[in-house]
């Protein structure tokens, strides 16, 4: 059973601070990793991947896997109350897509 | 380009109507998938299709429900005699074919009353 973990939160943070989303996954076999944010009411929109353990940067979004640790994280810099939303995370591994329940941000003015 | 094009958008039914979906995808995105996400859920695999061909199906899709893919171009899915536990978005995807990255189409909103 391929599974993914998420705080379902919610996490709140002031505009401007960093925020910090986190995720476990139970499949050593899985190859990427995913976040997409998704507004209320709204269907997923496609954030950044990653598949090397390490940071992976694009603007204000850094993404980190520890493949040894079954660990993924996302920091969004400079947050902004447009980043208000539910953050999913997913794994990929023979051609399926599997996503956890989703982390929910706040970004207070 | 686009993008994945999902239709109807919202769909009111009675219990025990049939209803129909169906996904566009990105024009040279062959393989499509088939979600479906409830409040508070991520989104559960429904099927796989790569070109015309169904490769995977999740074995919590009841027999009430089938998707095709014809022409490998645009994929429906049905619903029979809903219930109303069958309320909630139906989300379609798509991949390239050596991609690993799937994007999401608007979803359907189902409602089964």
């Amino acid at each position: 059973q391929k599974e993914v973990e998420q705080n379902s939160g919610p996490l709140s943070v002031p505009e401007g601070a960093i925020a910090s989303l986190n995720c476990t996954y139970s499949d050593r076999g899985s190859q990427s990793f995913f976040w997409y944010r998704q507004y209320s009411g709204k269907s997923p929109e496609l954030i950044m991947f990653i598949y090397s353990n390490g940071d992976k940067e694009d603007g204000r979004f850094t993404a980190q896997l520890n493949k040894a640790s079954q660990y993924v994280s996302l920091l969004i810099r400079d947050s902004q109350p447009s980043d208000s939303a539910t953050y999913l995370c997913a794994g990929y591994t023979g051609n399926q897509f599997y996503f956890g329940t989703g982390t929910s941000l706040t970004v207070i003015p | 380009d686009t993008g994945v094009s999902q239709d109807p958008r919202h769909k009111i039914t009675k219990r025990g109507q049939n209803v129909t979906f169906r996904c566009d995808p990105i024009s040279e995105h062959n393989r499509l998938y088939w979600y479906r996400q409830t409040l508070g859920q991520g989104p559960e695999f429904l099927t796989y299709f790569q070109n015309e061909a169904q490769l995977e199906k999740s074995r919590l899709l009841s027999d009430r429900f089938s998707a095709e893919r014809p022409k490998g171009s645009f994929s429906t899915l049905e619903i029979q005699r809903t219930e109303q536990g069958d309320s909630a978005m139906y989300l379609c995807a798509s991949s390239r074919p050596s991609g690993n990255t799937i994007y999401f189409g608007e979803g359907s909103w189902l409602t089964v009353v």
